[in-house]
């Protein structure tokens, strides 16, 4: 069964910052089902990556996936209020713990 | 517009059961595998089942297993789950999702969740 780890469990940046969020598999896996969701309190999550690098309908192109095998990385190039939440990678059926980016 | 809508959850006790529903339309219903994911209070996201556009394929997390059923009504476009021998941990916010390219694809529509409490 595969993990996945995500790093860091929060990351405390300022609006206008870049954001680098790490998600690391247990073994290699698939890109094409390496997913990155948003998620923010109280809503259901937001799919913003697919494929480990393609944006879903409507996500704003600050958001950028990358990264292959086991080593995959989700980067938001200029933090805008709304993008504090929560952010998960995904994997088929496993979901990792999530990193929360908060405002410093 | 693609719109899924949850209900049936509430307050139950450590071993009783309950039956969540989910509603779906803006989409042709009968050609997409759907997922039931979870959310303990304060806890992340964990996957409980999946079942395919047909009903013919089934798989649910062990920690459900035995316990909890998925079903489907295409002519209805709903998505159920039968959950029995209900447990506190099985206490968070249900929701349905459906996969966007096939069985296990990530979820581009999400309903907004529906409560789920097991306590005495």
């Amino acid at each position: 069964e595969i993990v996945l780890t995500q790093s860091p469990g929060t990351l405390s940046l300022s609006p206008g910052e870049r954001a680098t969020l790490s998600c690391r598999a247990s073994q290699s896996v698939s890109s094409s089902y390496l997913a990155w969701y948003q998620q923010k309190p109280g809503q259901a999550p937001r799919l913003l990556i697919y494929g480990a690098s393609s944006r879903a309908t409507g996500v704003p192109d600050r958001f950028s996936g990358s990264g292959s095998g086991t080593d995959f990385t989700l980067t938001i190039s200029r933090l805008e209020p709304e993008d504090f939440a929560v952010y998960y990678c995904q994997q088929f059926t496993t979901f990792g713990p999530g990193t929360k980016v908060d405002i410093k | 517009e693609v719109q899924l809508l949850e209900s049936g959850g509430g307050l139950v006790k450590p071993g009783g059961s309950l039956r969540l529903s989910c509603a779906a339309s803006g989409f042709d219903f009968s050609t997409y595998s759907m997922n039931w994911v979870r959310q303990a209070p304060g806890k992340g996201l964990e996957w409980v089942s999946s079942i395919s556009a047909t009903g013919r394929h089934i798989d649910y997390a062990d920690s459900v297993k035995g316990r909890f059923t998925i079903s489907r009504d295409n002519a209805e476009n709903s998505l159920f789950l039968q959950m029995n021998s209900l447990r506190a941990e099985d206490t968070a916010v249900y929701f349905c999702a459906r996969d966007d390219t096939g069985y296990f694809s990530p979820s581009q529509y999400w309903g907004q969740g529906t409560l789920v409490t097991v306590s005495s």
